[in-house]
C-alpha cells in the first residue's frame, strides 16, 4: 500500500525566508505528484503538477523537485509571505501496489509565516 | 482558475434526515472524486467516477451513495445522516492523463454537521 509522509508536519518561519517541505513516498513506481496548497476550511488548490518523467516544475516563487527513484519530493518557497500561511499538501496517483487511478495523500505541512 | 462547486457550503442537520451535497464542473473531465476530510485529518477517498453511469467506492468505507447521470454533475447522498456523518467532503474532477489520475482540481467544500 502507497504511504505518503510529509515533514515537518508544522513549520513557522519569519517573512521572507526560503524554505523547503518534504514529502515522500513508499513506492516510486508512480505516475505523476501534485502539490496543494489548503486555507483553512477550505478546499485544495493545486500549486504544482510533476510528471513521473520530470525532475521539477516551477510556479512564480515555487519550485517543486521530485526524485522518484528515492520515493522524494521537495516544494521550495522562495522568499516567503504571510500570504503563504497555508497547509501544503502532496499527493502521489499510481504506484505498483496503488494503481493508475488512486491518489494517495500525504498528511501535510502547516505553515505559518510571521511578520 | 478551476470550476467546480459545491453546494451548500455549511450544513446544519438533524439526526434521520436526507441529505445531498452537489457538486458540479465546468471543465468537461470525465473523473470526479468524492473525498472526507476531518478536521487536521488527511483526506480519504470515498468514492469515484470515471465518467457517465460509472461510480465506484473509493478506500474509506461510508454509508453515502453517489450518481454519475451527466458529465458535469456528481451529488452525494446521506439517506439518514447521523453525527458520526459530521465532516467536511471535498467534491473533485481531473481529466485521464495516459491511463491514469491528471491534475485534480477542488471544489471548496460542504461542510456538514449532523445535531
Amino acid at each position: 500500500k502507497q504511504e505518503v509522509t510529509q515533514i515537518p508536519a508544522a513549520l513557522s518561519v519569519p517573512e521572507g525566508e526560503n524554505l523547503v517541505l518534504n514529502c515522500s513516498f513508499t513506492d516510486s513506481a508512480i505516475y505523476n505528484l501534485q502539490w496543494f496548497r489548503q486555507d483553512p476550511g477550505k478546499g485544495l488548490t493545486s500549486l504544482l503538477l510533476i510528471q513521473s518523467s520530470q525532475r521539477e516544475q516551477t510556479s512564480g516563487r515555487l519550485n517543486a523537485s521530485l526524485d522518484k527513484s528515492s520515493g522524494r519530493s521537495t516544494l521550495y518557497i522562495a522568499a516567503s509571505q504571510p500570504g503563504d500561511s497555508a497547509t501544503y499538501l502532496c499527493a502521489v496517483s499510481g504506484g505498483l501496489t496503488g494503481g493508475g487511478n488512486k491518489l494517495t495523500f500525504g498528511t501535510g505541512t502547516q505553515l505559518k509565516v510571521e511578520l | 482558475e478551476a470550476d467546480i462547486y459545491q453546494t451548500p457550503r455549511y450544513l446544519v442537520i438533524g439526526t434521520g434526515k436526507k441529505i445531498t451535497l452537489e457538486c458540479s464542473q465546468t471543465m468537461g473531465h470525465d473523473k470526479m472524486y468524492w473525498y472526507q476530510q476531518d478536521p487536521g485529518m488527511e483526506l480519504h477517498l470515498i468514492h469515484y467516477s470515471y465518467g457517465v453511469n460509472s461510480t465506484e467506492k473509493g478506500d474509506l468505507s461510508s454509508e453515502s451513495t453517489v450518481s454519475r447521470i451527466r458529465t458535469e454533475h456528481f451529488p452525494l447522498t446521506l439517506e439518514s445522516a447521523r453525527p458520526s456523518h459530521t465532516s467536511q467532503y471535498l467534491c473533485a474532477s481531473s481529466e485521464w492523463d495516459r491511463g491514469s489520475t491528471g491534475e485534480l482540481f477542488f471544489g471548496e467544500g460542504s461542510r456538514l454537521t449532523v445535531l
